[in-house]
């Protein structure tokens, strides 16, 4: 089975904090992306990545930067945390570039309260 | 730009009921069509899709089928139970700038009382 972990399930931290999300495939995907769920607004996508060191920006990537030294793994950066960062992140990752049909797979979330 | 419209929620059923959750897209081209799943303290989990027009997408007896003039992919089941109980998101593929990324709906969560 694909698996797709993320460090941190819960996490508190103060404003102005630099806070750091991480995330680990293990399927050898290309694909790794970064998305937050909050309530009535489904998911966002904030960054994606589809080789080493390659990001591109989502459709909100204010407040956030993103880091991909390894194949595998996939980190969120808040450089200073505001509250208006409290949300659910979800990790995803996707085997191929081409195609349209390519299931995309979720870890299970990191809650993040930003007081 | 692309974008996906779900039935607003919560919706409430009994057990055994018959389930609509309705989608319609707007996209430019051909995209795919997906349902996702989150249970309760959970990922998304993919529950099915349809990659063409007409297509019908199907599992754990849950349907949905690609109609492209109707720009829909309503999601269907015939006796729901207590354990599908979760929040259901449609969702579109949209290929930009070197990869496959998914556009959400805003989610519908669903209960079913036994």
């Amino acid at each position: 089975d694909v698996k797709v972990t993320q460090s941190s399930r819960y996490l508190v931290k103060r404003t102005g904090e630099k806070v750091f999300l991480e995330c680990v495939q293990d399927m050898d995907h290309e694909n790794m992306f970064w998305y937050r769920q909050d309530p009535g607004l489904g998911l966002r996508l904030i960054y994606f990545s589809y080789d080493v060191k390659m990001k591109e920006k989502g459709d909100i990537p204010e407040g956030y930067s993103v880091s991909r030294e390894k194949k595998e793994r996939f980190s969120l950066i808040l450089e200073s945390a505001s509250t208006n960062q409290t949300s659910m992140y979800l990790c995803a990752s996707s085997l191929y570039r081409g195609g349209s049909g390519n299931t995309i797979y979720f870890g299970e979330g990191s809650w993040l309260t930003v007081v | 730009g692309n974008s996906v419209t779900q039935m607003e929620g919560p919706v409430t059923l009994s057990e055994e009921a018959f389930l609509t959750i309705n989608c319609t897209y707007t996209a430019t081209g051909y995209p795919s069509l997906f349902w996702y799943v989150q249970y309760p303290g959970e990922g998304l989990q993919l529950l099915l899709k349809a990659t063409k027009a007409d297509d019908k997408g199907s599992n754990k007896g849950f349907e949905a089928t690609y109609r492209k003039e109707t720009t829909s992919f309503h999601l269907e089941k015939g006796s729901v139970q207590v354990s599908d109980s979760a929040v259901y998101f449609c969702a579109l593929s949209d290929h930009r700038r070197g990869a496959q990324k998914l556009v959400f709906g805003q989610g519908t969560r669903l209960t079913i009382n036994p």
